[in-house]
């Protein structure tokens, strides 16, 4: 299994752009999640998702945007790129929910200029 | 907002000591996590607490947890130069779905 696998591995994007951070896993796990570390601040969650078709806001879901089409794939988007989106993203997934040990992706780091 | 935090935020031992990390948080659990992160990697799961447990050991870890505290402590023993890495606690608050991580502390073991 690839576990969770994330692209690109790096961005740098100019203010205003808009792109999409890909994230795929092949466990068949149900909960998926999008988290931004900065420095200092630990890990925020952004958004998740509890199944194909469900999303729900986390604790900064401001800029961005997801969907769940499938079980593997749950992509973000970021609409009009700002500087203080400069971070590290992480996707990551559960079997299920939160009680379950959560597998992470390697990571994205966007900067935004 | 954090719920957990964890103390000391850096700590530096010599290998074969035992390494003591701490966590607090707020609010009700239903279960603590701990989590490693090396140096430009993501985080690896270590070891989930319940909120009915008191210890937990996996391999060379140690986790506790004092609800009447509110707090958790992760034990290293015979610590190795590859335990270098940030550590995190991270909470389920009773009730939630959300899985609320610390700021996380930097260990380094040094050779």
């Amino acid at each position: 299994n690839a576990g969770v696998t994330q692209t690109p591995k790096f961005q740098v994007l100019k203010t205003g752009q808009s792109m999409t951070l890909q994230c795929a896993q092949d466990m068949n796990h149900e909960y998926m999640s999008w988290y931004r570390q900065d420095p200092g601040m630990g890990l925020r969650l952004i958004h998740y998702s509890v199944g194909a078709g469900i999303t729900d806001q986390g604790e900064v879901p401001n800029g961005y945007n997801v969907s769940r089409s499938t079980t593997e794939d749950f992509p973000l988007r970021l609409l009009s790129a700002a500087p203080s989106q400069t971070s590290v993203y992480f996707c990551a997934s559960s079997r299920d929910g939160q009680f379950y040990e959560q597998y992470f992706g390697p990571g994205t780091r966007l900067t935004v200029t | 907002s954090q719920q957990g935090e964890e103390d000391p935020q850096a700590l530096s031992i010599q290998e074969g000591e035992n390494a003591t990390m701490n966590c607090s948080y707020k609010t009700s659990i239903n279960n603590l996590q701990w989590y490693r992160q090396n140096s430009g990697r993501g985080l690896v799961h270590l070891i989930l607490i319940r909120s009915n447990e008191r210890e937990k050991h996996s391999g060379r870890l140690r986790v506790t947890l004092d609800t009447s505290k509110k707090s958790s402590s992760l034990l290293i023993t015979a610590s190795r130069a590859a335990d270098t890495a940030s550590y995190f606690c991270a909470t389920v608050a009773g009730g939630s779905e959300k899985l609320v991580f610390g700021k996380g502390m930097k260990l380094t073991v040094n050779p």
